[in-house]
């Protein structure tokens, strides 16, 4: 089956950059995700990019896809203890309704 | 009441009872799911639903029974649970794909209930 793979554990000073990485092995992903969950709450979806494109930039957030090494980040600039939270990794292939797969999730501790 | 809502928030069973699971979404949805979260694992989906009807059962045991009456509603019922089956059981909805629209995927997801099996 389809495998999403990220450490488990990432931690960083406030106001350094945070990068969170992934990979996947399903060739026929189509969208690619990250979500955030903040304690005691459910995923809550972060941004996504499709497999067409490369790079995608949102505010302080960078996505980057490696389609050939099947490798995707997340960049985090200017880190928050905000943005301390759990951080999943997830692909789908296209369909009406998605069957999503996730990663472990990367819990990311802000240093003060 | 907006979004997706899940009770209760925490069970604590004994492994003899039987127990249920609820949620509810007010999106207008049509795609439902269940996904299971263990420390230090890959969120597990156990089972979708797509217009009331299941799609999705990953290999589940049949000691998890779930149960889509509508499309605003999903129950996971429990029996004879095991201690290992203790972790936070979360729902989630989706759009389904509808003609000429594109469709993110995003999962609409609840807070969750935290499950403990004694």
């Amino acid at each position: 089956g389809e495998d999403v793979e990220q450490s488990l554990f990432l931690s960083v000073r406030e106001g350094d950059s945070s990068v969170i990485n992934c990979t996947y092995t399903d060739s026929s992903s189509t969208y690619l995700y990250w979500y955030k969950q903040e304690p005691g709450a459910g995923l809550q979806l972060l941004t996504y990019i499709f497999s067409n494109m490369d790079m995608k930039q949102d505010q302080r957030l960078t996505v980057l896809l490696n389609k050939k090494d099947k490798h995707l980040s997340l960049r985090i600039a200017d880190t928050q203890t905000g943005d301390s939270a759990i951080y999943f990794c997830a692909e789908a292939p296209s369909g009406g309704y998605q069957k999503v797969t996730f990663g472990t999730g990367t819990k990311l501790q802000v240093i003060p | 009441e907006t979004g997706v809502t899940q009770t209760p928030r925490h069970l604590v069973m004994g492994m003899t009872n039987k127990k249920s699971l609820k949620c509810e979404q007010h999106l207008g949805h049509n795609a439902m799911y269940w996904y299971k979260q263990s420390a230090k694992k890959p969120l597990e989906l156990m089972f979708v639903y797509n217009f009331k009807e299941q799609t999705e059962n990953n290999s589940v045991p049949s000691r998890f029974s779930p149960e889509c009456p509508n499309s605003s509603h999903l129950f996971l019922h429990l029996h004879t649970l095991q201690p290992e089956d203790s972790a936070l059981y979360l729902c989630a909805s989706s759009p389904s794909r509808t003609s000429g629209g594109r469709v993110t995927g995003e999962l609409f997801f609840g807070e969750g209930s935290r499950l403990t099996v004694l």
